[in-house]
C-alpha cells in the first residue's frame, strides 16, 4: 500500500495568513492526489483533485502543487472558516489511502 | 444537488455482522464512470478506505479486510449496501459513503457518516 505522511501535524495562524501543508507520499503517485477538508461534526469536503484541479465550489484562496511524491496544499489568506483538519488522498493505485492529517488552529 | 446519507445501527455486539446502507440522490448510478465508496474513520485514526462499487457492478475491497466486506448495490432504490462480518471494538469508527467518479478520482460528495460503536 502507498503510505501517506503529512506536516504539520498541525500549526497555529492568524487570520490572512499564507499557509502551507505538505503531503508526501511513499511511491511516485504522479498527480494522483486529492486534498479534503474537514470540520468538527462535518464530512469531509474536496477541494483539490488531480494535484492542482479546484473543485467546484471551492474559493480561489485553495490551491494545489507538486507531483510524484511531494505535494503541497495553500491557502493564500487563511479566512475564519479555514480553521479545519485537512487531509490529502492518493488516488494513484488501490487501495487509496489518506494522509493523517493537519489541524490549522486559530492563532 | 449531490446528496448521500448513511444509515444503519449505532451499536452492534461483538461478532455480530454490521449492515450499512447508503442512500443517494442527484445522479444516476447507471451513468459510466460513477463509483460509490465505503470510509471509516476510527476516532483519533486517519480515514480508511473499505469498499469501492462501481456503475458496472466492478467492485475493490480493502485487502486487510476483503474476508469480511461485501458490497452490493441496487440501482433501482439508489442504495449501496455494506456489510462487514465479525466486528469487533477496533472497528468502533464513523464510516461514510462518498461518490468518486473517474474523470476526477477523488470523492466529491460524502454522507454525513455514522458512528458505529461495538460493544457488548
Amino acid at each position: 500500500d502507498i503510505q501517506m505522511t503529512q506536516s504539520p501535524s498541525s500549526l497555529s495562524a492568524s487570520i490572512g495568513d499564507r499557509v502551507a501543508i505538505t503531503c508526501r507520499a511513499s511511491q511516485s503517485i504522479g498527480n494522483y492526489l486529492n486534498w479534503y477538508q474537514r470540520k468538527p461534526g462535518k464530512a469531509p469536503e474536496l477541494l483539490i483533485y488531480y494535484g492542482s484541479h479546484l473543485q467546484t465550489g471551492v474559493p480561489p484562496r485553495f490551491s494545489g502543487s507538486g507531483s510524484g511524491t511531494d505535494f503541497t496544499l495553500t491557502i493564500s489568506r487563511l479566512q475564519a472558516e479555514d480553521f479545519a483538519i485537512y487531509y490529502c488522498q492518493q488516488s494513484h493505485s488501490y487501495p487509496f489511502t489518506f494522509g493523517p492529517g493537519t489541524q490549522v488552529h486559530i492563532k | 444537488q449531490v446528496t448521500l446519507k448513511e444509515s444503519g445501527p449505532a451499536l452492534v455486539k461483538p461478532t455480530q455482522t454490521l449492515t450499512l446502507t447508503c442512500t443517494f440522490s442527484g445522479f444516476s448510478f447507471s451513468t459510466s464512470g460513477m463509483r460509490i465508496n465505503w470510509i471509516r474513520q476510527v476516532p483519533g485514526k486517519a480515514l480508511e478506505w473499505l469498499a469501492r462499487i462501481d456503475w458496472d457492478d466492478d467492485k475493490s475491497y480493502s485487502k486487510s479486510l476483503k474476508t469480511r466486506l461485501t458490497i452490493s448495490k441496487d440501482t433501482s432504490k439508489n442504495q449501496v449496501v455494506l456489510t462487514m462480518t465479525n466486528m469487533d471494538p477496533v472497528d468502533t469508527a464513523t464510516y461514510f459513503c462518498a461518490r468518486e467518479t473517474t474523470v476526477t478520482l477523488a470523492f466529491d460528495s460524502w454522507g454525513q457518516g455514522i458512528l458505529v460503536t461495538v460493544s457488548s
